[in-house]
């Protein structure tokens, strides 16, 4: 069961460049998120997915674009490297269910091994 | 006030000691709550769900206090390999997650 996957793990770019960056979950997830992390931060929210055919802006989602191209797989691009883009970047991606309160709620997230991206 | 609060850390412990985190959060609406584990340069790994009763997984022990808006986690016999940064995080269904700022363990030999 391989879970979330990512690809690449590792990218280096030329500033103006573009590249996409996949991700594909194999648990029947609803829900697909891109973050991304820099040196000595916490996780950073660009875009989400709540479900196939729907994409939202996260927190920092200036200069990304995304694709959720079928339940399995959510894309991430960036149309013209900037430096400032020189990240970790995570896919996750959640189910839902009932909780033990059988109450409808959000299954935990699960992490691809992420992809480290320089932009030069 | 931040969504997500935690210990700001670092805790530098020897082995065999006991540690808490601490974590408070600031909707009271939320519903889910997860404590995740990251080594450095790695992805978030789920630790543990936190369910108001309370659990227990080997050393680990979560608890969550709904009233006071607060979550904690013990780490008992502490471990070189549970070195790692912790990560408090909290969701509300058909929201996004919140991921507190995370406290940094080292344990030491």
């Amino acid at each position: 069961n391989a879970g979330v996957t990512q690809t690449p793990k590792f990218q280096v770019l030329k500033t103006g460049q573009s590249m996409t960056l996949q991700c594909a979950q194999d648990m029947n997830h609803n829900s697909m998120y891109w973050y991304r992390q820099d040196p000595g931060m916490g996780l950073r929210l660009i875009y989400y997915s709540a479900s196939e055919g729907t994409t939202d802006k996260g927190e920092v989602p200036n200069g990304y674009n995304v694709s959720r191209l079928n339940k399995r797989e959510f894309s991430l691009r960036l149309e013209s490297a900037a430096p400032s883009q020189t990240s970790v970047y995570f896919c996750a991606s959640s189910g839902r269910g009932l909780d033990r309160s059988m109450v409808l709620s959000n299954q935990p997230q699960h992490f691809g091994d992420g992809t480290r991206l320089s932009i030069l | 006030r931040k969504e997500v609060e935690q210990d700001p850390g670092p805790f530098n412990v020897p082995e065999g000691a006991t540690v808490a985190f601490n974590c408070t959060y600031s909707n009271s609406a939320s519903q889910s709550f997860f404590w995740y584990r990251q080594d450095c340069r790695k992805e978030p790994k789920l630790l543990m769900s936190v369910y108001s009763s309370g659990n227990e997984d080997g050393r680990f022990t979560a608890q969550l206090n709904r009233a006071s808006q607060y979550i904690s986690l013990l780490i008992r016999d502490s471990k070189l390999s549970d070195s790692a940064t912790y990560l408090c995080v909290v969701s509300f269904y058909g929201q996004n997650f919140v991921f507190g700022p995370g406290t940094r363990l080292s344990v030491l030999p």
